[in-house]
């Protein structure tokens, strides 16, 4: 399974744009890499998902370089609310469910 | 539609004693997965299943067990509990297997070992 390398924490202000940028230098031909939020005691929400080149949706953008060894998921404007961990994951084809989380990165938004 | 369902929410045991937790997937969803999160850190593989059979298991010992049932709801075993495994434990499920199949978590059971 691939290993993921994200950086453990960042901080922003609202309305500022935030990207976090997750390597994967070990990712397979078929895997796919998904990005997920988490609030405290809650579990991982799904933000996006992309193969390669860049996946766009109502919340987030995932920016994936032609060799797929790193992806960039880009939060527009963020708000109080997007204070959460953000985890990157490479998910293998044949077996979604095996998917490696890292340790995600704390990120926090300031007034 | 009623998202991912797990119970008990919170759930305290001694050491050594047994602990069995529920997981109901999302309506038409074939697909549960097992995750231990221990505060902190990221969710760790425990289990896949798909379609009442296990597709792959994570570096887990023995104590620990799992299976799906003809409806596709789950449960997760964990004998001879130790002080280590106290943690939330996340349930996902996807409609397939496959990576293109978006995995849903429910809310998880916290457990605590005393």
């Amino acid at each position: 399974l691939a290993k993921t390398t994200q950086p453990i924490s960042m901080d922003s202000y609202e309305g500022q744009e935030v990207n976090i940028t997750c390597s994967h230098n070990n990712i397979a031909t078929n895997d796919y890499i998904t990005w997920y939020q988490q609030f405290p005691s809650q579990g991982p929400r799904f933000i996006i998902q992309g193969y390669k080149t860049k996946v766009t949706n109502e919340v987030a953008s995932l920016f994936i370089p032609a060799d797929r060894k790193s992806s960039t998921l880009s939060l527009p404007r963020v708000s109080l609310s997007d204070t959460a961990v953000y985890y990157c994951l490479v998910v293998p084809n044949t077996n979604a469910g095996k998917s490696t989380f890292g340790d995600g990165t704390t990120l926090t938004v300031k007034p | 539609d009623a998202g991912v369902t797990q119970s008990p929410t919170h759930l305290i045991k001694t050491r050594g004693q047994h602990v069995t937790l529920r997981c109901s997937p999302i309506s038409g969803h074939k697909s549960v997965s097992w995750y231990q999160q221990v505060l902190g850190q990221g969710p760790q593989f425990i289990f896949q299943y798909y379609e009442k059979e296990e597709r792959g298991r994570g570096n887990f010992p023995d104590r620990f067990s799992a299976r799906q049932f003809p409806n596709y709801s789950s449960e997760l075993n964990v004998n001879a509990l130790l002080l280590g495994d106290s943690a939330l434990y996340l349930c996902a499920s996807s409609q397939l297997a496959g990576a293109r199949n978006i995995q849903y978590f429910g809310a998880g059971t916290r457990l605590s070992v005393l």
